[in-house]
């Protein structure tokens, strides 16, 4: 089983509808973050967080909305989507000991809004 | 603010060649961490390698090694003896100590290996 799991994994909708992305994690890292990628931008940080309480925007979360649910559970929202918002979206997770410790990636969201 | 910058959108490589893929990066924070990581056609990000900015030695990890030019302020990936299943798209990211660990990455790097 994957340490990091998106869901879905693939996910076509409709200009205006309200879109949940799900990520979980079994590898007991406090720290976790939504990114997103488009072509020849690299990713983008959208929010991260570093414990249940505690909830940071990042580069580009305007349109966006997380939510921490528990240590293994961060959710990204779109409230109303816009086709814009058609992107790869990663999960991923870290932990807190130091700069040497990579962040690790679920396998991404492929989000198309027609 | 951190910034990457891969120039290098496309590289070709014949098959058991090296191939060298460039990143430079601008912080002004003096602790920092670069990393490489591997993006396949599937979609996935695979972490690679990974350098230290106060690393006395570069870093290598089997066929992988970071050619880190601290004053220069380049990180390059270094890939010897290339195989089919290094084609790929390459990022380049760092992270500095203020920042809360957040990676900023580059644009990428798409490989090509030759047969």
């Amino acid at each position: 089983d994957a340490d990091v799991t998106q869901t879905p994994r693939n996910r076509i909708t409709k200009t205006g509808k309200r879109i949940m992305l799900e990520c979980s994690q079994t590898k007991g890292h406090d720290r976790m973050y939504w990114y997103r990628q488009d072509p020849g931008l690299g990713l983008r940080l959208i929010y991260y967080s570093f414990d249940v309480k505690d909830i940071n925007k990042g580069e580009i979360s305007d349109g966006y909305s997380v939510s921490r649910q528990a240590q293994a559970k961060f959710s990204l929202s779109l409230e109303s989507a816009i086709p814009n918002q058609t992107a790869l979206y990663f999960c991923a997770t870290s932990d807190t000991t130091g700069l040497n410790q990579p962040q690790h990636f679920g396998d991404g969201t492929r989000l198309s809004i027609l | 603010a951190q910034k990457i910058t891969q120039t290098q959108p496309g590289m070709f490589v014949q098959e058991k060649e090296a191939v060298t893929l460039d990143c430079t990066y601008d912080t002004s924070d003096p602790s920092y961490g670069l990393f490489w990581y591997k993006q396949p056609s599937s979609g996935e990000m695979i972490f690679l390698i990974y350098q230290g900015s106060y690393d006395q030695q570069n870093a290598t990890e089997g066929r992988y090694s970071l050619n880190f030019q601290k004053a220069r302020k380049s990180a390059n990936l270094v890939i010897s003896a290339s195989q089919l299943g290094d084609s790929a798209m390459y990022f380049c990211a760092m992270e500095a100590s203020g920042s809360a660990r957040q990676l900023t990455f580059g644009s990428g790097t798409q490989l090509t290996v030759l047969p």
